[in-house]
């Protein structure tokens, strides 16, 4: 699986859009772009996963440049539940396992 | 919301005993994973399960580590002796089938402390 390349910390005012960068310029044809999140003490939680296109959900919209090096996970209003350490992962998908690296701590303050 | 289950919560142990830690998957997935979480690092897969039988178990330390999924719903993880270093967060993840874009759900996990 490629490796992925994240800031390791942001911070954002709450209400305000949480913008989350992620390289991975090695990403193969057939894998996909995952972000999952973990708060503290918790799980990871799934948040959004694309291959070429933007993909929005009810949690977040995901940016991917057109050469696929690079992506974007936007939390359009975030709160300060949305603390959490974020993970950007690239995996084919296939029952595959998810390699983590060390991700990006957003801080979301009043 | 189904969720993945996992006990206990909480598990304090010394060196050289022996630990267990249990997995109930979400109901009909049948691909099941269990990750390890050291402090301040992401989580490390640690074996892979597809229905009962193992499928990826190259970063499980045998010599300590046991992993069996029997009847391919719940699983067991096992550590036997405990170590120092085995203090982390064991993660347990399902997912729906081995198909693309399969998405993994995670449990709450299990937190060992080794004394």
């Amino acid at each position: 699986d490629a490796k992925t390349t994240q800031p390791p910390s942001m911070d954002c005012a709450e209400g305000r859009a949480a913008n989350l960068p992620c390289n991975h310029s090695t990403i193969s044809g057939n894998e996909y772009v995952y972000w999952y999140r973990q708060i503290h003490s918790q799980g990871p939680q799934y948040i959004i996963h694309g291959l070429k296109n933007n993909e929005t959900n009810e949690m977040a919209s995901l940016i991917i440049t057109e050469d696929r090096k690079s992506s974007t996970l936007i939390l359009p209003h975030a709160t300060l539940r949305d603390t959490a350490v974020y993970y950007c992962i690239v995996s084919t998908g296939t029952a595959s396992k998810l390699t983590f690296g060390t991700g990006t701590r957003l801080q979301v303050t009043l | 919301e189904a969720e993945v289950a996992q006990s206990p919560r909480y598990k304090i142990t010394e060196k050289s005993q022996a630990v267990a830690f249990w997995c109930d998957p979400i109901s009909g997935h049948a691909t099941l994973y269990w990750y390890r979480q050291i402090l301040g690092q992401g989580p490390e897969l640690l074996v892979q399960f597809q229905d009962e039988s193992v499928v990826d178990d190259s970063q499980l330390p045998k010599d300590r580590f046991s992993a069996e999924r029997l009847k391919g719903v719940d699983s067991t993880l096992k550590i036997q002796p405990a170590e120092l270093g085995d203090s982390a967060m064991y993660l347990c993840a399902s997912s729906l089938a081995g198909e693309s874009t399969d998405t993994q759900y995670f449990g709450p996990g299990t937190r060992l402390t080794v004394l």
